[in-house]
C-alpha cells in the first residue's frame, strides 16, 4: 500500500519551454502533498505544500510564477516549471501524506529534469 | 529553526559488521522523526516514524530507537544489498526537515 507514482521519469527540455511533472497517489486519497527538489548529494528540500482545492503553499526563496502547482483532486497534483532554464535542471520528487494524525509521507520515484 | 544533522556522511561496512546511524536533531514540538532508504536516482522509500523518547521499531535488519536528542538507526549483519542513502526526518511545527542523509556500502 501507499504507493505513489510520477511521471515522466526523465524528461529533457530546451530553455525557455514549459513542463509538466505529475505525481499520483495509487491506492489512497492524499490530504496533503509535497513537491520537493534535490540536488546531486544533497538531501530533499521542500519547495511547496498543496492541499487538494486550495493554493500551494511555498517555501521562503521558491518563485511561485515559476513553479506552478495545481492539486485537482485528492489523487493528483502537478507541478509545472514554466520557462525552464538550465539552472532549473534537478531531480524532482513528489509526496504525499494520507494521514495529518501521524504525518508520514510516502515519496515518489522522481523525475529527472534536464533542461538544455 | 529546526535541525537535522546525520553522522557520519559515509559508512563502509563488510557483509554482516554491524553498525548504527546517527540523526541528531533540534525542532520545534516534535511530531515524529522519520527514516527513509534512497536507492541512487529513486524517490525515498519509507522505512519508521518514532513519535516518542523510547520509542523504538524493527524491520528485518534495521531497528530504529529515538531519545529527545537524538535517533539511531541500527543495521545487524547487513547485506550488500542494504547499501543506500538513509534519511532522517523530523516533522515538528514546521515543515517536514530532512538530513543530509549517510551513504552507506555493504562490501561482499
Amino acid at each position: 500500500g501507499a504507493v505513489v507514482s510520477q511521471h515522466p521519469s526523465r524528461v529533457i527540455c530546451k530553455s525557455g519551454t514549459s513542463v509538466k511533472i505529475e505525481c499520483r497517489s495509487l491506492d489512497f486519497q492524499a490530504t496533503t502533498m509535497f513537491w520537493y527538489r534535490q540536488f546531486p548529494k544533497q538531501s530533499l528540500m521542500l519547495m511547496a505544500t498543496s492541499n487538494e482545492g486550495s493554493k500551494a503553499t511555498y517555501e521562503q526563496g521558491v518563485e511561485k510564477d515559476k513553479f506552478l502547482i495545481n492539486h485537482a483532486s485528492l489523487t493528483l497534483s502537478t507541478l509545472t516549471v514554466t520557462s525552464a532554464h538550465p539552472e532549473d535542471s534537478s531531480f524532482y520528487i513528489c509526496s504525499a501524506s494520507m494521514d495529518r494524525a501521524t504525518d508520514t509521507q510516502y515519496f515518489g520515484p522522481g523525475t529527472r529534469l534536464t533542461v538544455l | 529553526e529546526d535541525q537535522v544533522t546525520q553522522s557520519p556522511e559515509a559508512l563502509r561496512l563488510q557483509e554482516g559488521e554491524s553498525s548504527s546511524l546517527n540523526c541528531s536533531y533540534t525542532v520545534s514540538g516534535l511530531r515524529g522523526l522519520f527514516w527513509y532508504r534512497q536507492d541512487p536516482g529513486k524517490g525515498p522509500e519509507f522505512l519508521f516514524t518514532l513519535y516518542s523518547a523510547g520509542e523504538e521499531k524493527e524491520k528485518e535488519r534495521l531497528k530504529a530507537t529515538l531519545t529527545k536528542k537524538e535517533s539511531f538507526l541500527h543495521i545487524t549483519a547487513p547485506k550488500p544489498e542494504d547499501s543506500a542513502t538513509y534519511l532522517c526526518a523530523v516533522q515538528g511545527e514546521g515543515s517536514m526537515r530532512f538530513g543530509a542523509g549517510t551513504r552507506l556500502t555493504v562490501k561482499p
